[in-house]
């Protein structure tokens, strides 16, 4: 069974740009979540999507946002991307979310700001 | 609000045991989970509690009080390859399906 992929590893942006990630959980899994780590902060949760609408959402400006497709994979955007924004941004999968101790994170995307 | 407490360093040698001890504070505790995770990598997923007790998997246990809001990971026969931060996390039923994470402890294993 294939894990949750993430795309693009790695990227480096300059402040002021716009970014997009993607994330396919694993088959069957209907939850995807999103976190942000950073060194100082640690893992910080951003936002859940489930059929395809946000459930949850986390402390984290506007300009932070996302989406689910029907096949359940998701994308997340960053617009007018800042320096601090420079972290490891995590996808999670599992097949409902609320319950239960199936969550599967995948290796991140590793985003630099310059 | 929500809280979640682990030391930052520890240090342990081959073959020694380790506890990793984890404090919380929530509104609605719905299971707690200890994730391993070694640098440039993703998190992996050691244990769950949502009940008081031990659960054992192999060289790795975690323990629950939800009294206490304590919980701590053990790992015995340590090895070089256990060296990595490991995160301790809660889900609370006042913030949804997310996960709460402490900022992890790192663990040096020397021989």
């Amino acid at each position: 069974k294939a894990g949750v992929t993430q795309t693009p590893r790695y990227l480096i942006k300059t402040r002021g740009q716009q970014v997009t990630l993607s994330c396919s959980p694993i088959s069957g899994h209907r939850s995807v979540s999103w976190y942000q780590q950073t060194p100082g902060q640690g893992l910080q949760f951003l936002f859940e999507y489930f059929s395809e609408t946000q459930r949850n959402k986390g402390n984290f400006p506007g300009r932070f946002s996302g989406r689910q497709f029907s096949n359940s994979r998701s994308e997340m955007n960053v617009s007018t991307l800042e320096l601090g924004d420079s972290a490891l941004y995590l996808c999670a999968s599992s097949p409902e979310g609320g319950s239960g101790n199936t969550i599967y994170f995948g290796e991140g995307s590793w985003l630099t700001v310059v | 609000g929500q809280n979640i407490d682990q030391p930052t360093e520890m240090t342990a040698t081959e073959g020694a045991i380790v506890q990793i001890n984890c404090t919380y504070q929530t509104s609605g505790f719905n299971g707690l989970f200890w994730y391993q995770q070694h640098a440039g990598e993703a998190p992996t997923f050691l244990s769950y509690n949502v009940l008081d007790g031990l659960e054992e998997k192999g060289r790795f246990s975690s323990f629950l009080s939800r009294s206490k809001g304590y919980s701590y990971l053990l790992l015995k026969e340590l090895q070089m390859k256990d060296s990595a931060s490991y995160l301790c996390a809660v889900r609370d039923n006042q913030a949804g399906t997310a996960l709460i994470f402490g900022k992890g402890t790192t663990l040096s294993v020397s021989s």
